[in-house]
């Protein structure tokens, strides 16, 4: 099995819609990571989560809200959806150093 | 201003072949950098960190300038599997607020 499990890995969705995003981890990490990449853009930071009770906003988090359920399980949900949100969502999980992250396989989100 | 910026690329190179990247970052208190690579439609996965004094894993060699900053990525003899986005990624630790920022990638493509 994955250290990293994102659900589901490919979804389309229509525009205003609620969907959520889930990711799993097995690594026994305390950080956990949401980014999304478009092409030509690189990844950028959405929510990240230092522990169970720390939630932070990155730098594109308007939009989208997330929850962090268990050390393990760290949620992103789009209220509600726009065909900008379109793009490639990745979950990632780091110990506390905050090196070297290990990502899930991406959950490819289409708005519609 | 990006904060980590990239040539993205592609570099198209043949087989056997030593190639470059390079990368600048934006903020003068980052203090660990790495490199990632990530393959078409695929998470990123480490590659490798990259320390003040250089350091090298086999074919591959990283270089930081923190006066210029800015960070390299050297390939030798080039295997047609290098072929690839090469993300230079940054964090600003300290804070302990803050994640790894992620540049747009180079795309490189050995050829036979």
């Amino acid at each position: 099995d994955a250290d990293v499990t994102q659900t589901p890995r490919n979804r389309i969705t229509k525009t205003g819609k609620r969907i959520m995003l889930e990711c799993s981890q097995t690594k026994g990490h305390d950080r956990m990571y949401w980014y999304r990449q478009d092409p030509g853009l690189g990844l950028r930071l959405i929510y990240y989560s230092f522990d169970v009770k720390d939630i932070n906003k990155g730098e594109i988090s308007d939009g989208y809200s997330v929850s962090r359920q268990a050390q393990a399980k760290f949620s992103l949900s789009l209220e509600s959806a726009i065909p900008n949100q379109t793009a490639l969502y990745f979950c990632a999980t780091s110990d506390r150093t905050g090196s070297g992250y290990t990502f899930g396989s991406g959950t490819r989100l289409t708005v519609v | 201003r990006k904060e980590v910026e990239q040539d993205p690329g592609p570099f198209n190179v043949p087989e056997g072949a030593t190639v470059a990247f390079n990368c600048t970052y934006s903020n003068s208190a980052s203090q660990s950098f790495f490199w990632y690579r990530q393959d078409c439609r695929k998470e990123p996965k480490l590659l490798m960190s990259v320390y003040s004094s250089g350091n090298e894993d086999g074919r591959f060699t990283a270089q930081l300038n923190r006066a210029s900053q800015y960070i390299s990525l050297l390939i030798r003899d080039s295997k047609l599997s290098d072929s690839a986005t090469y993300l230079c990624v940054v964090n600003k630790l300290g804070t302990g607020r803050r994640a790894l920022t992620f540049g747009s990638g180079t795309r490189l493509q050995v050829q036979p």
